[in-house]
């Protein structure tokens, strides 16, 4: 099937660790972009990628970095400097780049909560 | 970042009403996109829309793209139990990134 699958599901990080969230998508989309859901809010754009080997800072990237080495995934990571990281990470992507106005397609999210 | 003023942020409703729910924002946007989000998943698209005055059609789901590109609303006729979920607009200005709203959570009663 074709879509964009996040990995895992559910992640729990202790004080002052680094951990790494999966995001990979098989419908040869050029744009990937990750996204923070706290509750009761909407959706904050941390990283974005409109091609490999490129990326820029969202609204909230203190404290998370990305990279993007593979057309088809874009990890991020949430570092020890990102003070409060519990939340749901949202992982989409796109056709196009630039000015194209295609339409963001979403992964099923990972919740990540400190221990 | 900027936000887009979606409204209501709560509704609820009895089974088989029709829906209606709208997002305003201070800037023109060339694209609106609208979301539905089911507890613990990701978005999914519902509706996209491109042109000012747009009026689509998904189902018994309808959305419009306001004719001063400010603004797009979204309706739901003969809601049913599996509407229900948190709706998110998302527009986009220009060549920028797609800014989304906060939700309206839609809750039906049997």
């Amino acid at each position: 099937d074709g879509g964009i699958t996040q990995s895992p599901k559910y992640l729990f990080r202790k004080e002052g660790q680094n951990v790494t969230l999966s995001c990979e998508q098989n419908l040869n989309h050029d744009a990937m972009y990750w996204y923070r859901q706290d509750p009761g809010q909407g959706l904050r754009l941390i990283y974005y990628s409109q091609i490999v080997n490129d990326f820029q800072k969202g609204d909230i990237a203190e404290g998370y970095s990305v990279s993007r080495e593979k057309k088809e995934s874009f990890p991020l990571t949430v570092t020890s400097a990102q003070k409060n990281p519990t939340a749901f990470y949202l992982c989409a992507s796109s056709k196009g780049q630039g000015s194209s106005n295609q339409p963001q397609h979403f992964g099923d999210g990972t919740r990540l909560s400190i221990l | 970042g900027q936000q887009l003023n979606q409204s209501p942020q709560s509704m609820f409703i009895q089974e088989g009403e029709d829906v209606s729910m709208n997002c305003t924002s201070s800037s023109i946007f060339n694209t609106w996109l609208w979301y539905k989000q089911d507890p613990g998943e990701g978005p999914v698209l519902l509706i996209a829309l491109y042109k000012a005055g747009e009026l689509t059609s998904n189902g018994r789901l309808t959305a419009q793209f306001g004719i001063t590109r400010k603004d797009s609303f979204l309706n739901i006729s003969a809601s049913i139990p599996s509407d229900v979920g948190i709706y998110f607009c998302a527009g986009r200005e220009g060549a920028q990134k797609l800014v989304f709203g906060q939700g309206t959570r839609l809750t039906i009663n049997p």
